[in-house]
């Protein structure tokens, strides 16, 4: 079993839908999650960072972590052409040395 | 500032031959990541440099090495390529807070 499991997708929505993107992973220890986005031929960028359980908002994205079931979702409201890119979710694990444990990534498609 | 560069962004090579990839960071961070990137195998580490002078295997080691040059450096070498080494490979630098920056990559062939 992979540490961090993301679906691959393709995910194709319209403007403006409100996306959901979903990881799960499997050690209760991990704390810190973060989200990455990832356009065609360019570097990860860093979108959301969490730490534990809850919320947190950063204008159109919200990052989720649910620890009971150890689920992280990001949700992007009104979604825009713009927002076409691979996501990334990613675990620093319980590793000490910051090395990061990623999701295979799902790329998402916003139709205008 | 420029955040973390790389070099070069694309190398094409034959089998066997060597080059080294280049990856520097001006935000004084001393955590440094080397990655790769295939179709359907995200991202996998290859090595890493805690702080400078130190350097450690990841996932992926086999058939490169790696030199923290100084607190700004950290290159990536392939002694003798092989096809399985074709890649997108993205030098990454780290906060404390562990939030780490990527470059924006290096395409290498080897054919």
């Amino acid at each position: 079993q992979k540490e961090v499991e993301q679906d691959p997708g393709p995910l194709s929505v319209p403007e403006g839908a409100i996306v959901s993107l979903n990881c799960t992973y499997s050690n209760s220890a991990f704390q810190y999650f973060m989200w990455y986005r990832q356009y065609s031929r360019k570097g990860p960028e860093l979108l959301m960072y969490t730490y534990s359980s809850g919320n947190k908002e950063d204008g159109r994205f919200t990052a989720q972590v649910d620890k009971s079931s150890k689920y992280i979702s990001l949700f992007i409201r009104d979604s825009q052409p713009s927002d076409s890119a691979t996501y990334l979710c990613a675990t620093h694990g319980s590793s000490n040395t910051g090395k990061l444990i990623f999701g295979q990534g799902t790329t998402l498609q916003v139709k205008p | 500032n420029a955040g973390v560069t790389q070099t070069p962004k694309f190398q094409v090579l034959k089998t066997g031959q060597s080059m080294t990839l280049q990856c520097a960071q001006d935000m004084n961070h001393n955590s440094m990541y080397w990655y790769r990137q295939d179709p359907g195998m995200g991202l996998r580490l290859i090595y890493y440099s805690a702080s400078e002078g130190t350097t450690d295997k990841g996932e992926v080691p086999n058939g490169y090495n790696v030199s923290r040059l100084n607190k700004r450096e950290f290159s990536l070498r392939l002694e003798s390529a092989a096809p399985s080494q074709t890649s997108v490979y993205f030098c990454a630098s780290r906060l404390p807070t562990l939030e780490q920056y990527f470059g924006p990559g290096t395409r290498l062939t080897v054919t």
